[in-house]
């Protein structure tokens, strides 16, 4: 079993809907949850982190975790073309070297 | 502020020719360092990191060696390039944070990636 599964996709939706980005772990060890977004031939850029469980909230994103499921999850309200790019999940037990689990990435497409 | 600079940007090499990607990083001191290779489909695989100068772990025994000469520099290399070394190439690094408090980045910063084709 992976440490970290995230569903590949891809995922279109209309302009304006509301996504959800899920990621599901095994490690109860995950204390720091973070979500990248990567567009295409570019490096990932961190977009969101989150500290143990609860939500955060950035404009139009949200960042939620349940640890007692082990599942996090992004949602992006008022979807826009600019968010087309792929969405990895990434989390660590701890900060320092090494440590940082990887989702496959999703692959979302918002068609204007 | 803290920046991440990797090159070529795209690179269309031979069968058997050597290789060498470099990154650097400024803004910041004794940082992780790491070199990542992203497949389509199969997301982020770790192929060397390193905490310090001269310390260098790999994750996947391949064709290829990484070695940090400098504090801030990470260099990818390979002697002999195999179709298979094909692939989108990332740099990153972090910082130990352990023990500070505030908001801080618990993440790592990427470079914006090398293209490589081997041809």
């Amino acid at each position: 079993q992976k440490e970290v599964e995230q569903d590949p996709g891809p995922l279109s939706v209309p302009e304006g809907a509301i996504v959800s980005l899920n990621c599901t772990y095994s490690n109860s060890a995950f204390q720091y949850f973070m979500w990248y977004r990567q567009y295409s031939r570019k490096g990932p850029e961190l977009l969101m982190y989150t500290y143990s469980s609860g939500n955060k909230e950035d404009g139009r994103f949200t960042a939620q975790v349940d640890k007692s499921s082990k599942y996090i999850s992004l949602f992006i309200r008022d979807s826009q073309p600019s968010d087309s790019a792929t969405y990895l999940c990434a989390m660590s037990p701890q900060t320092g070297a090494n440590n940082l689990f990887f989702g496959t990435g999703t692959r979302l497409t918002v068609i204007p | 502020s803290q920046t991440i600079h990797q090159w070529p940007a795209t690179l269309v090499q031979p069968v058997g020719s050597p290789l060498s990607l470099e990154c650097t990083v400024e803004g910041t001191s004794n940082p992780n360092l790491y070199w990542y290779r992203q497949a389509a489909g199969r997301g982020l695989q770790l192929l060397f990191y390193s905490v310090g100068i001269g310390q260098i772990s790999s994750e996947v025994p391949q064709n290829l060696s990484a070695s940090r000469p400098q504090d801030r520099q990470f260099i990818l290399s390979s002697k002999k390039l195999l179709l298979s070394d094909s692939g989108f190439y990332l740099c990153a690094w972090s910082r130990d944070l352990t023990g500070t408090g505030g908001a801080a980045n618990y993440g790592y910063t990427f470079g914006s990636g090398t293209r490589l084709t081997v041809v």
